[in-house]
């Protein structure tokens, strides 16, 4: 039962070009919500998080955006720069039940073309 | 943000055998998680592991299987026991401070088991 999903498991995008991400979500627990970058042979690191209170949390060149009622969210990188090539994961937490375990999705690969 | 230092980084092990991986913080935290990331699959979280009480297992993952020690709050180690082919995956550990509501994350460790 995959409770987060990312439907596109690879994604290229020109240089300066903006670049989305998908995730979706299942389980109507959860109402915190993370992207993580991954390098390879490095951990996950996290990028920007959103609260199911907001539909919107943006961070320099990242912005996420929740839509509830679809559960639905997605990760915007503008401009895209060749350092921003690799995988990304949507993680999901039922924060507000006490519950602070990460659920992941399958992640999408990333790739900046110049 | 916490600096998690993983090992080994990597190693190669005879089936059979165990493996014990290291997860040390430079700070104390509350919590920290082990999780697991098999070929082409998404991160998997193995169990909970809180300081002074017993590491709370999630649904697949046994402790006989996973031993896992949390002797303070800048340490814990899990093990791999009696291992297969099956379980060559990357294992990471990840740790929350306090009410930073984001998790962060060691380097992992790639495991081959032949």
């Amino acid at each position: 039962d995959q409770q987060v999903k990312q439907n596109s498991p690879s994604l290229s995008v020109q240089e300066g070009r903006i670049s989305i991400l998908n995730c979706d979500y299942t389980n109507s627990m959860f109402d915190y919500f993370l992207w993580y970058k991954k390098y390879p042979a490095e951990g996950p690191t996290f990028l920007i998080s959103i609260s199911s209170i907001k539909d919107k949390n943006e961070d320099g060149r990242f912005t996420v955006f929740l839509n509830k009622s679809a559960k639905h969210l997605s990760l915007h990188i503008v401009p895209s720069q060749p350092g921003d090539s690799a995988v990304y994961f949507c993680a999901a937490s039922a924060r507000g039940f006490g519950n602070e375990k990460l659920t992941f999705g399958t992640g999408t690969r990333l790739t900046i073309i110049p | 943000s916490a600096v998690i230092s993983q090992k080994p980084s990597r190693d190669i092990c005879q089936r059979g055998t165990s493996l014990t991986i290291q997860c040390q913080v430079d700070s104390q935290v509350t919590m920290m998680f082990w999780y697991r990331q098999q070929p082409g699959q998404s991160l998997t979280l193995i169990a909970t592991a809180n300081q002074g009480s017993e590491a709370t297992y999630e649904s697949g993952f046994v402790i006989d299987k996973f031993p896992i020690s949390r002797p303070n709050l800048t340490f814990s180690t899990l093990t791999v026991s009696n291992m297969s082919p099956e379980d060559s995956s990357i294992y990471l550990c990840s740790v929350k401070q306090g009410r930073v509501t984001e998790a962060f994350f060691g380097q992992g460790t790639r495991l081959t088991v032949v």
